[in-house]
């Protein structure tokens, strides 16, 4: 079985500020797939990044950056100088390589940025 | 528009009626997705193809629920004798091959009344 936790249901942060999204993930698998999705307002899932359980390097896109860290099995998300654009709700989501590749996704973390 | 399209996008429906929806994915992505969310959840995944073939369902894919990809490119979702806790966005994806990022579509809203 497989589990991902988003323990923050709801965050806001004035506009500018940093904001880290957690997410814990469970797999009894040794080869698995990470990844995180935004949800706007307007509803299709918009797909951010994956990782494979192989590569712990973290990674940096522009404003977002990404920490895997499997000693803990997280996968932290963290927004540098939030925009108004980045209010969403975000989802992580893991797949096993048993896991005939469905997603098993996480509640959300609802991220509201404040101007 | 190479997206991942849904039709239709919201549908009302009594309890009991039968509805149909259909999901066309990336052209050359070979696996489609079907998920269910509801209001304050993550997509739950129902069942996922690759061509034509039908691979996995949920056991939350009732008998009331069937899944179709007959040439391997569209796909239709149909709910027979729907009921109130049918209600919910039914989400389609796409993706090129296994384990790859999926594409999501989206979504039909369904409400049962």
């Amino acid at each position: 079985a497989q589990k991902v936790t988003q323990a923050q249901t709801e965050i806001s942060v004035v506009e500018k500020e940093d904001v880290t999204l957690d997410c814990v993930y469970e797999t009894r698998d040794t080869t698995y797939y990470l990844f995180w999705y935004k949800q706007p307002p307007s509803g299709e899932l918009v797909f951010l990044i994956r990782r494979n359980s192989f590569d712990e390097q973290n990674e940096i896109s522009g404003r977002y950056s990404w920490n895997f860290q499997k000693s803990t099995s997280s996968f932290n998300f963290t927004i540098t100088a939030s925009q108004v654009v980045d209010s969403a709700v975000y989802f992580c989501a893991l797949t096993t390589f048993f896991g005939n590749e469905k997603l098993t996704f996480g509640t959300g973390t609802r991220l509201t940025i404040i101007p | 528009d190479t997206g991942v399209s849904q039709d239709p996008r919201h549908k009302i429906t009594k309890r009991g009626q039968n509805v149909t929806f259909r999901c066309d994915p990336i052209s050359e992505h070979n696996r489609l997705y079907w998920y269910r969310q509801t209001l304050g959840q993550g997509p739950e995944f129902l069942t996922y193809f690759q061509n034509e073939a039908q691979l996995e369902k949920s056991r939350l894919l009732s008998d009331r629920f069937s899944a179709e990809r007959p040439k391997g490119s569209f796909s239709t979702l149909e709910i027979q004798r729907t009921e109130q806790g049918d209600s919910a966005m039914y989400l389609c994806a796409s993706s090129p091959a296994g384990w790859n990022e999926q594409y999501f579509g989206p979504g039909t809203r369904l409400t049962v009344t």
